[in-house]
């Protein structure tokens, strides 16, 4: 089945460390995104990628980083200088050109957790 | 700055009845609104797009409206079932096709 696979589904960070979610679909999606969800508050956009090797900075990039190598992959590294890691971390994808074609495919999330 | 606020933040109401969610917005030069679900702990679930030219989309027993001009969409879910129990999101498209979301409204269904 066709998807996006996310990994770990959980993580525990001490601070200081630098950690890599994993995001990868094979729908074949051109566009990815990461989003960041706490409690009581809309997704906000970390970084997209509309193509491989390219990508942009969201509403709330600084403390992350990304790459898009493959098109398949669009990991997500919190770094030591993101200073309120802790939330639930969703990649998208969707596919790019078709208009009114802006449905999102989400994947099932990973909660971070600093301790 | 477009602003989607989505009220109440949480809503009980026993199965079987029909129901509201309610979702507003600031600025309404729109491109499209999605009304997704999740489930806890799990990713989001597209479930109706309304593009800005169109009143309305139905899906089974959900039914999405749009307002442009009051900058309001509603979510209507006609007989409730357990199963519902979500939080649901409404997220707004602008022309650059980013999403602007809502902060979603928690359902909960007795049965």
């Amino acid at each position: 089945d066709g998807g996006i696979t996310q990994s770990p589904k959980y993580l525990f960070r001490k601070e200081g460390q630098n950690v890599t979610l994993s995001c990868e679909q094979n729908l074949n999606h051109d566009a990815m995104y990461w989003y960041r969800q706490d409690p009581g508050q809309g997704l906000r956009l970390i970084y997209y990628s509309q193509i491989v090797n390219d990508f942009q900075k969201g509403d709330i990039a600084e403390g992350y980083s990304v790459s898009r190598e493959k098109k398949e992959s669009f990991p997500l590294t919190v770094t030591s200088a993101q200073k309120n890691p802790t939330a639930f971390y969703l990649c998208a994808s969707k596919t790019q050109g078709v208009a009114g074609a802006n449905v999102l495919t989400f994947g099932a999330g990973s909660r971070l957790t600093v301790l | 700055k477009q602003e989607v606020t989505q009220i109440p933040a949480a809503l009980s109401v026993p199965e079987g009845e029909n129901l509201v969610l309610n979702c507003s917005f600031t600025d309404s030069a729109i491109y499209n609104l999605q009304w997704f679900r999740q489930d806890p702990g799990k990713g989001l679930t597209s479930l109706l797009l309304i593009q800005s030219s169109q009143r309305e989309q139905t899906s089974g027993r959900l039914n999405a409206s749009l307002d442009k001009s009051s900058g309001r969409s509603t979510l209507y879910i006609a007989a409730s079932q357990p199963g519902d129990s979500a939080t649901y999101l409404c997220a707004v498209a602008n022309s650059n096709y980013q999403l602007i979301w809502g902060a979603g409204t928690k359902l909960i269904i007795k049965p």
